[in-house]
């Protein structure tokens, strides 16, 4: 079974960072792409950011240069690295296998929730 | 405001069909694959049509997807209130080079 674990989400005040981490099993994680998705509670879907199977990586333009999206294959862990938060940026971000580009986000996780607040 | 363009409700009859619709443009759903999906309120989304009009393992035949030019549908036939959810479309933007959700639509079955 397709499972993704995802942590590192927090309190960061305005102009801090975090990383995110999502951790797979059940599947051959350097096969497929990753994406992150995020949603402020009673809100809609928000792409953040995907990463291919080759590395290449595509990203909002409300993260462009300040998030980054990269993988542990080692670990089988998708990471999001974010910097320069915003009070825009709090919300539950969600991971996810495959891209919008392909044949859809297939499973996700659970999401793990980003507070920015001073 | 969404790239792709969806109603923000609709409902129907328990036993009924119903259909969302999902607009886009010529670099997105025109050209790109439209993928469908659901998310109960205070889950995570779940994958129910990708690739137009294909259904991932499990989904059953109730639900369809269609698309024609720079619009998709999803269809939901024999409703049942375990439907009940909100529904989003998602595709790619060849031209902005992002991923793109449309706003969503609250599925009522009344």
């Amino acid at each position: 079974e397709v499972r993704f674990l995802e942590s590192g989400g927090g309190l960061v005040q305005p102009g801090g960072s975090l990383t995110l981490s999502c951790e797979a099993s059940g599947f051959t994680f350097s096969n497929y792409g990753m994406s992150w998705v995020r949603q402020v509670p009673g809100k809609g879907l928000d792409w953040v950011s995907s990463i291919g199977i080759g590395g290449d990586t595509y990203y909002a333009d409300s993260v462009r240069g300040r998030f980054a999206i990269f993988r542990d294959k080692s670990k089988d862990t998708l990471l999001l690295q974010m910097n320069s938060l915003r009070a825009e940026d709090m919300a539950l971000y969600y991971c996810a296998n495959g891209g919008l580009g392909g044949s859809g986000l297939d499973v996700w996780g659970r999401g793990t929730a980003v507070t920015v607040s001073s | 405001h969404s790239v792709l363009t969806q109603p923000p409700s609709v409902s129907a009859a328990p036993g009924q069909r119903v259909t969302i619709s999902c607009s886009g443009s010529s670099s997105n759903i025109g050209s790109r694959y439209v993928s469908w999906y659901q998310q109960v309120p205070g889950t995570a989304p779940k994958l129910l049509i990708y690739e137009n009009n294909r259904r991932p393992s499990g989904i059953p035949d109730r639900f369809s997807g269609s698309k024609s030019g720079t619009s998709a549908t999803l269809g939901i036939t024999g409703l049942q209130t375990g439907d009940e959810a909100d529904y989003y479309c998602g595709a790619w933007d060849n031209s902005l080079r992002v991923g793109v959700f449309g706003g969503g639509t609250k599925l009522t079955v009344l």
